[in-house]
């Protein structure tokens, strides 16, 4: 079945600091989301991917969906202590609803 | 407004009880999810309902029952769970399931459910 690989698996920077992170897969997807979970919630949507090549920006964050259809990343520019959560990606490919998860990028700050 | 709404926050039942776990959207969308997570991993899917029709049922035990009453409702009825059901049971909701930016999922906040 599909996978996504997603990287880095955990990451602890301190404040101010930028982060990248990113998923590939084996097989194409049509929409890539990223998604921000705290403890204790569900996850929030922070940036929806519908076209290869395109970048979209929503404050801090941009989010790339890869020219190949295959990968995605998420950069988070000058980290603050409120950015610590779990990131996950998430890909479709059809019209089933299925969404294939990363396994998720844990992120820490240090203030 | 892009608000799904679950109750209750937090369940704790035994194993001959029987309970039920609600969400609810009114942002007119036409598909909703019932998902699976347990700690520090993703969500997993169990139920995908397409216009109050059952979509999706990802091979979850009959312990597991969905119900869809209407188009912002969706409810799962719990009965002789196990201790390993314990986890974050999330809904989530999307404008339906079509390419694009109507299959973009907003999910609500979970039920943290203890099964003793």
């Amino acid at each position: 079945g599909q996978q996504l690989n997603q990287s880095p698996q955990s990451m602890f920077i301190q404040e101010g600091e930028d982060v990248s992170m990113n998923c590939t897969s084996s097989s194409i997807f049509n929409t890539w989301l990223w998604y921000k979970q705290e403890p204790g919630e569900g996850p929030v949507l922070l940036i929806a991917l519908y076209k290869a090549g395109e970048l979209t920006s929503n404050g801090r964050l941009t989010a790339q969906f890869g020219i190949t259809r295959k990968d995605s990343f998420l950069n988070i520019s000058a980290s603050i202590p409120s950015d610590v959560g779990i990131y996950f990606c998430a890909g479709s490919s059809g019209n089933t609803g299925k969404l294939i998860f990363g396994q998720g990028t844990t992120l820490q700050v240090k203030p | 407004d892009t608000e799904v709404t679950q109750t209750p926050k937090h369940l704790v039942m035994g194993m001959t009880n029987k309970k039920s776990l609600k969400c609810e959207q009114h942002m007119g969308h036409r598909a909703m999810y019932w998902y699976k997570q347990k700690a520090k991993k993703p969500p997993e899917l169990m139920f995908v309902y397409s216009y109050e029709k059952l979509s999706i049922n990802e091979s979850v035990p009959s312990r597991f029952s969905p119900e869809c009453p209407n188009s912002s409702l969706l409810n799962l009825h719990l009965h002789a769970l196990q201790p390993e059901d314990s986890a974050l049971y999330l809904c989530a909701s999307s404008s339906r399931l079509a390419g694009g930016p109507g299959e973009t999922q907003y999910f609500g906040p979970g039920t943290r459910l203890l099964v003793l």
